[in-house]
């Protein structure tokens, strides 16, 4: 298995509360993915990183935000959890980009009340 | 953006016989097409991808299969084991980033 942890594993939150979500991965791969995925929906991209402070908006990025200071670590934050946030949070790590490989962590699962 | 659609959402096969899931895309750039399965309480992992200039490709007893022209894509799986069940997921990538698109999902499930 490729080297990507996501931290926490489990989280219950209330609304209006930050939150932040942790991606780590031991392979130096450039590039890191956050997805959502929701029953019906399958993966959704919130946000992609490209290189150290690189990143970009994906198809759902509406209430997140990413950064990137180090290779190895891409941090998810929603700056004030919404009911509608609830969801499984996968990180992902390619090589080469989108079109190669992605290699995805175990997944946090979010309760927003 | 791009927009996939994926069917059957569930599909329920006897040990040893064939599966198959199919996917349709909208967006003509697309060029690569992956193929994750994941299993309960786990990431996806890439089990098969095959690209526009390739009209079929097969591993073992997974194969997957490209028609450009009418924007359709399948996943094959033959003599289906109980491991084989799980959720599958295929995409349509553009060069464009962030302009592609997961499908709902496929649940199998491979019974004795």
């Amino acid at each position: 298995d490729a080297g990507i942890t996501q931290s926490p594993r489990h989280k219950v939150t209330e609304t209006g509360t930050p939150v932040t979500l942790r991606c780590h991965q031991t392979e130096n791969h450039r590039y890191m993915y956050w997805y959502r995925q929701d029953p019906g929906h399958g993966l959704r991209l919130i946000h992609y990183s490209y290189g150290v402070k690189d990143t970009d908006k994906g198809e759902v990025s509406d209430g997140y935000s990413v950064s990137r200071s180090k290779t190895e670590d891409f941090l998810l934050t929603l700056e004030s959890a919404t009911s509608s946030q609830t969801s499984v949070y996968f990180c992902a790590i390619s090589d080469r980009g989108v079109k190669e490989t992605q290699y995805f962590g175990p997944g946090t699962r979010l309760l927003v009340l | 953006g791009e927009n996939v659609e994926q069917h059957p959402s569930t599909l329920s096969v006897q040990e040893g016989d064939s599966a198959v899931i199919k996917c349709t895309y909208s967006d003509s750039a697309s060029n690569y097409f992956p193929w994750y399965k994941q299993e309960l309480g786990k990431g996806p992992q890439l089990i098969i991808d095959i690209r526009s200039n390739v009209g079929e490709k097969k591993d073992q007893r997974i194969a997957v299969t490209l028609n450009k022209t009418a924007k359709h894509f399948s996943l094959h799986i033959t003599e289906t084991q109980p491991e084989d069940s799980a959720v599958y997921f295929c995409a349509a990538i553009t060069d464009s980033w962030g302009k592609f698109q997961f499908g709902a999902g496929t649940q199998v499930v491979v019974t004795p």
